[in-house]
């Protein structure tokens, strides 16, 4: 039990819709990061927040977006969405720069665009 | 931006000790190395993370040569339950983590 609870679970979406997934990182963690996960594939990384700012980001499109609380949790939010975007989404929480700490990672979201 | 290379999958037996070696090259002076292991379905979950030299807790060991461009996890007395990737990742200089496939370990009875 890692402390990082992601929700839904599970997601069903129709490819052009638009989709939010919420991370809620474990308590004290000043920084959240997103993965994309395909099946058979490693994650991917798509960006990460500290303390609210997007501080950087990976090979993804604009059409993929995301917010951090004061609280620190997370949303994901995935426009215009495509087949290709059917992966696993991880949401990791940690101390400071995720690299050089221990990050904790989420269940995951498990997105199916049809 | 440091990439890792792994065997894409290892056998093992219960009991036996497993090894498992990371490149990475164009390791950067600031980046630690980090590996995960990751069950199907779930998130990776934090193994253990050096600098250099020799790391160790309690279920693993990572050893690290002084020219950091490879590490190696070791696994004592694996059992049916590691059965899992493992991924071996390096900080690229920046904010996040580059994962690559990982090592798919199986573990025999």
């Amino acid at each position: 039990e890692t402390g990082v609870t992601q929700s839904p679970t599970h997601l069903i979406k129709t490819r052009g819709q638009q989709v939010t997934l919420r991370c809620s990182s474990q308590s004290g963690h000043n920084t959240v990061s997103w993965y994309q996960q395909a099946l058979g594939q490693g994650p991917q990384f798509i960006f990460q927040y500290y303390r609210e700012e997007e501080n950087g980001r990976g090979n993804f499109p604009p059409r993929f977006s995301g917010l951090q609380f004061p609280n620190y949790s997370s949303e994901l939010n995935v426009n215009a969405l495509e087949l290709d975007d059917s992966a696993l989404y991880l949401c990791a929480s940690s101390l400071g720069q995720v690299s050089n700490t221990e990050a904790f990672f989420g269940q995951g979201t498990r997105l199916t665009v049809v | 931006l440091a990439k890792t290379t792994q065997p894409i999958s290892m056998d093992s037996y219960e009991g036996q000790e497993v090894n498992i070696t990371c490149s990475h090259n164009n390791i950067a002076t600031n980046d630690y190395i980090t590996w995960y292991q990751q069950f199907p379905s779930q998130g990776p979950r934090f193994i253990i993370q050096g600098y250099k030299t020799k790391v160790t807790n309690e279920v693993a060991s990572l050893f690290i040569p002084a020219d950091r461009k490879s590490s190696t996890l070791s696994l004592p007395r694996v059992s049916l339950s590691d059965t899992a990737v493992y991924y071996c990742l390096v900080g690229d200089g920046g904010q996040n983590f580059v994962f690559g496939p990982g090592t798919r370990l199986s573990v025999l009875p």
